[in-house]
């Protein structure tokens, strides 16, 4: 079926450092998108939202862009943080429907 | 709030037995929820949607015989593996939004770990 793809399996920065990290979904359908956080041996944890009537949306301390034009997704980490390790995946929605779809996940490392 | 639960949290069967999977909303009430399995270093892959009161949706590929799934009631949907084979093992998690409305996020229970031997 269609899926939704990362662009950097693994990403390594330093703390302080902003992170971003990447998705390319393939469903123009697709009309809803969340970031998940996932810690090892644990469910995915929400992160951000946003719908596809926006651009941009900013919570605390990330921030999600949305490019429809290239379906392309970000999420922006700043200051990173040790606890911000782990691994990060989009979802998508279509037809305002709660089922989702996942990416591939990008581990992200907080090195000290 | 928003509060999924699954039990157990890991479990070992031996191969050719069947294994049953709980999913709880605690603290709503979800007349849909979601079963995810998950490989090692690998994404959430949707196996397919949990219907209160009907039959469930499965996903292409998911086998339905292998897999059942019932939802009972509002707050309760299972998954049994059925003849668990080796290939079988997998982080199983269960999802649920307890929102009426769309375009809500799913909330995820903290998944199941089902190593068949």
């Amino acid at each position: 079926g269609e899926s939704v793809g990362l662009h950097l399996p693994t990403l390594s920065v330093q703390e302080g450092d902003n992170s971003i990290i990447n998705c390319a979904y393939s469903n123009s359908a697709s009309d809803y998108f969340i970031w998940y956080k996932q810690e090892s041996g644990k469910g995915p944890q929400f992160i951000i939202d946003i719908r596809s009537n926006m651009d941009k949306r900013q919570g605390q301390r990330v921030t999600v862009l949305l490019n429809k034009t290239v379906k392309h997704l970000s999420l922006q980490i700043a200051a990173t943080q040790p606890g911000d390790s782990a691994v990060y995946f989009c979802a998508e929605s279509r037809y305002n429907f709660n089922k989702f779809y996942f990416g591939s996940g990008t581990k992200l490392n907080v090195k000290p | 709030g928003a509060v999924v639960s699954q039990h157990p949290s890991w479990v070992i069967c031996k191969s050719g037995t069947s294994v049953k999977i709980e999913c709880r909303s605690l603290d709503f009430q979800a007349t849909t929820m979601f079963w995810y399995r998950q490989f090692p270093k690998q994404s959430l892959m949707l196996m397919a949607t949990s219907n209160e009161g009907s039959k469930a949706t499965y996903e292409q590929g998911v086998e339905k015989d292998k897999f059942l799934i019932n939802h009972a009631s509002l707050t309760l949907s299972t998954l049994t593996v059925t003849s668990a084979h080796p290939e079988d093992s997998s982080f199983y998690i269960c999802s649920a939004s307890p929102r009426v409305v769309f375009n809500s996020p799913l909330h995820f229970g903290n998944g199941t770990r089902l190593t068949v031997t």
